[in-house]
């Protein structure tokens, strides 16, 4: 069964700290996203990539960078972590332009 | 300005009921897809259509695509407890690059 694996279900967090948040994918995907959803606001595209070492920023990049040593697994890096930054962060893939996503079963995380 | 309109925003029907539900827009896509998210878990794709005027079942599920390929439409036949969920629809603009882009999605509670 194919997936998009990521490493923790539920976070908490202190203020200031450097929280990563990890993603991998098991389909040869090449393309990877990062989203946060917040309820009223739908899903928020946080930083994406087509391919390894390449990055781009999404609609609300700030605050966050992202690491694609590989090409399976896509990394999220809050550098400070805010309380404006919880939320429920989600990870996805897919095999290029116009297909479909995968989704990550999601990370709640929580800073406080 | 939100890309892809999806309404209702919110939809709490009784068990057994039918329903219809959109996803519209001024642009033109080369694809579109409907998602399923239930509370805790990442989205689930449940349909892409490309064609226009295309109709395509998944069980009590019809989803149409418009002739000229800028909404489509969800018809829930008899709903069912375990329908209940957010739904995205999530749109591949023709000329756009491989990002799809997501409306804010629609709740859906179906009581017992």
């Amino acid at each position: 069964d194919v997936k998009v694996t990521q490493s923790s279900r539920y976070l908490v967090k202190r203020t200031g700290e450097k929280v990563f948040l990890e993603c991998v994918q098991d389909m040869d995907h090449e393309n990877m996203f990062w989203y946060r959803q917040d309820p009223g606001l739908g899903l928020r595209l946080i930083y994406f990539s087509y391919d390894v070492k390449m990055k781009e920023k999404g609609d609300i990049p700030e605050g966050y960078s992202v690491s694609r040593e590989k090409k399976e697994r896509f990394s999220l890096i809050l550098e400070s972590a805010s309380t404006n930054q919880t939320s429920m962060y989600l990870c996805a893939s897919s095999r290029g332009t116009g297909a479909s996503y995968t989704f990550g079963s999601g990370t709640r995380l929580t800073v406080v | 300005t939100q890309l892809l309109e999806q309404s209702p925003q919110f939809l709490s029907i009784q068990e057994g009921e039918n329903l219809t539900v959109y996803c519209n827009s001024s642009s033109v896509f080369s694809s579109l897809q409907w998602y399923r998210q239930e509370p805790g878990e990442g989205p689930v794709l449940l349909v892409t259509v490309v064609t226009g005027g295309e109709v395509k079942k998944l069980k009590r599920l019809t989803f149409q695509f418009g002739d000229a390929r800028k909404d489509s439409s969800l018809h829930i036949t008899a709903a069912q407890p375990g329908d209940t969920g957010l739904y995205l629809c999530a749109g591949d603009v023709t000329g756009a690059n491989s990002k799809l882009t997501f409306g804010k999605g629609i709740t859906l509670s179906v009581r017992p």
